[in-house]
């Protein structure tokens, strides 16, 4: 079974630019799951989809958002770009939500210049 | 203070050592996360429990849910258990049908050989 998988790896952008990220769950995988892992404040919730519906959001600022598709792929955008954004964004799958065994792709390094 | 608390924060002992990293949170929770990162970024899940101890291999978990407190124990540790290993707990407010994940900061492990 083919892993989490994310595109693009790696991205440049400057500051008010916008930017969208994808993401892939395992096949059958309904939920996912999106973080921001930055050096001085570690990891941190984004937000959930499950079936097409954010279920869970995080302390983030609007210009975060994403959206589920009907195959259960997700898409993260963050609009007006600022250079803490800087990051490495993940997403993680797993079958029904929160409650179960995530399991992780291999994050989008976002540097915004 | 933050919910989730590790230490130590950087551990570096010799191949064959036995590790311990420790892991507090302040907030009620229904389960407990440990992950492993490696350099480049990898999110694995290591252990998903909510009570008592579980094994795999080298690796052992075990929770205490009166201390809310949670230890991760390497034995016969080798340099390829270096890594960033990181705790989540899966707090018990419950938003919109999902859970918040909440992270601590992360131990960096290294082992020389």
């Amino acid at each position: 079974k083919a892993g989490v998988t994310q595109t693009p790896r790696y991205l440049i952008k400057t500051r008010g630019q916008q930017v969208t990220l994808s993401c892939s769950p395992i096949s059958g995988h309904r939920s996912v799951s999106w973080y921001q892992q930055t050096p001085g404040q570690g990891l941190q919730f984004l937000f959930e989809y499950f079936s097409e519906t954010q279920r869970n959001k995080g302390n983030f600022p609007g210009r975060f958002s994403g959206r589920q598709f009907s195959n259960s792929r997700s898409e993260m955008n963050v609009s007006t770009l600022e250079l803490g954004d800087s990051a490495l964004y993940l997403c993680a799958s797993s079958s029904s939500s929160l409650r179960n065994e995530q399991f992780f792709g291999p994050g989008t390094r976002l540097t915004v210049l | 203070k933050n919910e989730v608390e590790q230490s130590p924060q950087n551990l570096t002992a010799q191949e064959g050592e036995f590790i311990t990293i420790n892991c507090s949170y302040s907030v009620g929770i229904s389960a407990l996360h440990w992950l492993q990162q490696h350099p480049g970024g990898g999110i694995v899940s290591l252990f998903m429990l909510s009570s008592g101890k579980k094994k795999h291999g080298r690796l052992i978990a075990t929770i205490n849910i009166q201390e809310k407190h949670s230890s991760l124990h390497i034995t016969a540790s080798h340099p390829r258990d270096s890594a960033v290993y990181i705790c989540a707990v899966r707090s018990l407010i419950i938003i919109q049908g999902a859970q918040k994940l909440v992270f601590g900061q992360g131990t960096r492990l290294t082992i020389n050989p």
